[in-house]
């Protein structure tokens, strides 16, 4: 069974940092893209940031170049988030997903149970 | 970007009645691999989301027939044949031909 476990979230100051991480299990880890997707309270759903199998290509959305980084570890199975300079509208639920082999073309088809981030002084 | 623009955005349904969503793009979503990559999301209350169809068409495994989806270009549309009380949540359509991969506004639905 594909597992999608995400942590690191929690109450942070305007300017801050945060990481999060997404421990996965139940499949072939380092064969697949990975990526985070957030969604304000309330609101709809984002794509943040997204890596390939192998972590060496990224994107990010606009509003977060700069200042998140996406990484992975496939010899320990986890996928992350490091969120810098973080800001208000930063706050959200944000959710590890997984792709397929090629990438998220097709949409994730696995989804974590997200972790909540809250930027506020 | 890629603008996803889904209608309506409120939708109440009578249980066993259809429900249809349109979603629309502001690009063609026909790929050169001759794939087009529209998918569709349903979020229910207090959930993760759950891939319901990507590539217009195609169910992801464990998903009702009652789900279908249809459309080409930039026009498409989920249509639910017979709603359940399980179907009440919000809907999204998503575009993977260009990156950033972009989300509808979110569709949600009901029970009348």
């Amino acid at each position: 069974e594909v597992q999608l476990l995400e942590s690191g979230g929690g109450l942070e100051q305007p300017g801050g940092s945060l990481r999060l991480s997404c421990a996965a299990s139940g499949f072939s880890f380092s064969s697949y893209a990975m990526s985070w997707v957030r969604q304000a309270p309330g609101k709809g759903l984002e794509w943040v940031s997204a890596i390939n199998y192998p972590g060496t290509v990224t994107h990010y959305a606009d509003s977060v170049q700069g200042r998140f980084s996406i990484s992975r570890d496939n010899s320990k199975n986890i996928l992350y988030l490091q969120m810098n300079s973080l800001r208000a509208d930063d706050t959200a639920v944000y959710y590890c997903a997984r792709g397929d082999t090629a990438g998220h073309r097709k949409g994730p088809e696995y989804w974590g149970q997200g972790t909540l981030v809250t930027v506020s002084s | 970007d890629v603008v996803m623009t889904q209608s309506p955005l409120s939708l109440s349904v009578t249980l066993g009645q259809p429900a249809s969503i349109s979603c629309r793009s502001s690009q063609s979503l026909v790929h050169s691999d001759g794939n087009t990559y529209l998918n569709w999301f349903q979020q229910r209350p207090g959930q993760s989301p759950r891939r319901l169809i990507y590539r217009v068409s195609d169910r992801d495994s464990g998903v009702p027939d009652r789900f279908s989806g249809s459309g080409s270009g930039t026009d498409f549309t989920l249509k639910i044949s017979r709603v359940e009380a399980e179907d009440v949540g919000v809907y999204y359509c998503m575009q993977g031909i260009q990156w950033p991969y972009t989300f509808g506004q979110g569709t949600k639905l009901e029970l009348k």
